[in-house]
Formats: structure tokens, C-alpha cells, sequence
């Protein structure tokens, strides 16, 4: 067990449809990592929370939105979806305090599949 | 758009070899970093090299880093079953996030 909790493991919904994931960091990390792997993509950085406030924007579809909640638990919401959204979603979290290395802790990812 | 590339895409070596992976990296990097992942499983970190560092070591890894040709190599020595996964490499480039490659697919064959 890593420390950082994703829900759902596995999901299966049809196009068209919103989804959210959920992300709870390690303990006593502020940032939160999303990315998205997929076969042909290989591993995606989509966004970057830093306490509550985005730091950095990957290549995340305007179908797509993230936040950080107070308690630093994030969510990404995946909305009118698309067979290409079938993929690997995982939440990385980190302690990076100023300019130190960035070290990132990954979920066990969740698993979405549109059919 | 990624900033590592690892080659080979794919490496098979018998038990008790060594395997060898290379990344190529674009732009002036803060650090970079190994991960693995087995099978659909999160990214696990293994190690992290310095910019200004030329080599680093952690039990069977040997990390290099040569900045002057943006590349690194992961070395695994004496390999095993359990080495079966796939290895990426990270770049950490002062931009808040971390640039995985597409990743080294390792089979260790008993």
C-alpha cells in the first residue's frame, strides 16, 4: 500500500456519459499528480495541485476538470466521454517542499473503460 | 508531448543477466528519475539522479547520467523473476511536474 488512495479500482460506463475519480494523497503530502496511461500514450501528466491551487496544466482535455479539496484529497471529472478516454487514471502524490526533488507516490490508478 | 524516450521498447534476458535501458531527454533538467510498474499497477519510484551527479547506486541499480547528452541508463544487475515490469524514466525540469517516458518493458525469463 502506497498511501495514496484511488476510487474507483475499475469502471465501466458508456459514451456520452461523467465520471469522477477520486484521489486521497499519502499523509502530510500537499501536491497532487493526475495522469493518464493508455496503450498508445503511454504515461500522460493531465494536471498539478499544489494545497488547493493548480501549479501546472498537462494536456488535459477541455472534457476534463480537476480540483483540491481543504482536506487535499482531489477529484478529476471526466465528462462527455469518449471510447479514446478508455485508459489508466492515476493520482501521484508528493511532499516536494521548495526547490528539493520531486518525488511522486502513485495510486493504484483507476481503470476506466467506455464502452 | 513526452520528454524522456527509452529504448529498447522492449528487453527479454535470461535470469541471473543484467539488463540495460537508456532515456533521452529534450530539455536542462533538475533531476531524473527511475520508476517501475508491474503489470497495471502504480508507478513504484526506484531511483533518483541528480543533475550534477555522474552515477548513483542502490542495491542491483546503477543509475548514470550524462547531461552534456541528455541521456541515462538504468542498469539492473543479476536479474530475477521479480524484475519482470516495465521501467520509465522521469524528468524533473523546474516546471512542476515530472515528463515520463514511454517505458522499457523488461521480461526476465527463469
Amino acid at each position: 500500500d502506497s498511501g495514496v488512495t484511488q476510487t474507483p479500482k475499475h469502471l465501466i460506463t458508456a459514451t456520452g456519459q461523467r465520471v469522477t475519480l477520486r484521489c486521497s494523497p499519502r499523509s502530510g503530502d500537499l501536491s497532487v499528480y493526475w495522469y493518464q496511461q493508455s496503450l498508445d500514450q503511454g504515461l500522460q501528466f493531465l494536471i498539478h495541485y499544489y494545497n488547493g491551487e493548480e501549479r501546472a496544466k498537462g494536456n488535459i482535455l477541455e472534457r476534463f476538470s480537476a480540483q483540491q479539496f481543504p482536506d487535499l484529497h482531489s477529484e478529476l471529472n471526466l465528462s462527455s466521454l469518449e471510447l479514446g478516454d478508455s485508459a489508466l487514471y492515476f493520482c501521484a502524490s508528493s511532499d516536494r517542499k521548495g526547490s528539493g526533488a520531486n518525488v511522486l507516490t502513485f495510486g493504484a490508478g483507476s481503470r476506466l473503460t467506455v464502452l | 508531448s513526452q520528454q524522456g524516450e527509452e529504448d529498447p521498447q522492449a528487453l527479454s534476458i535470461q535470469e541471473g543477466e543484467n539488463a540495460t535501458m537508456n532515456c533521452s531527454y529534450k530539455t536542462s533538467i533538475n533531476n531524473l528519475q527511475w520508476y517501475r510498474q508491474n503489470s497495471g499497477r502504480g508507478l513504484v519510484h526506484l531511483i533518483l539522479i541528480r543533475s550534477n551527479e555522474r552515477e548513483k547506486h542502490s542495491g542491483r541499480l546503477r543509475v548514470t547520467l550524462d547531461t552534456s547528452k541528455k541521456s541515462s541508463s538504468l542498469l539492473i544487475t543479476a536479474s530475477r523473476a521479480a524484475d519482470t515490469a516495465s521501467y520509465f524514466c522521469a524528468t524533473d525540469a523546474y516546471d512542476y511536474k515530472l515528463s515520463f517516458g514511454a517505458g522499457t518493458t523488461v521480461t526476465v525469463r527463469a
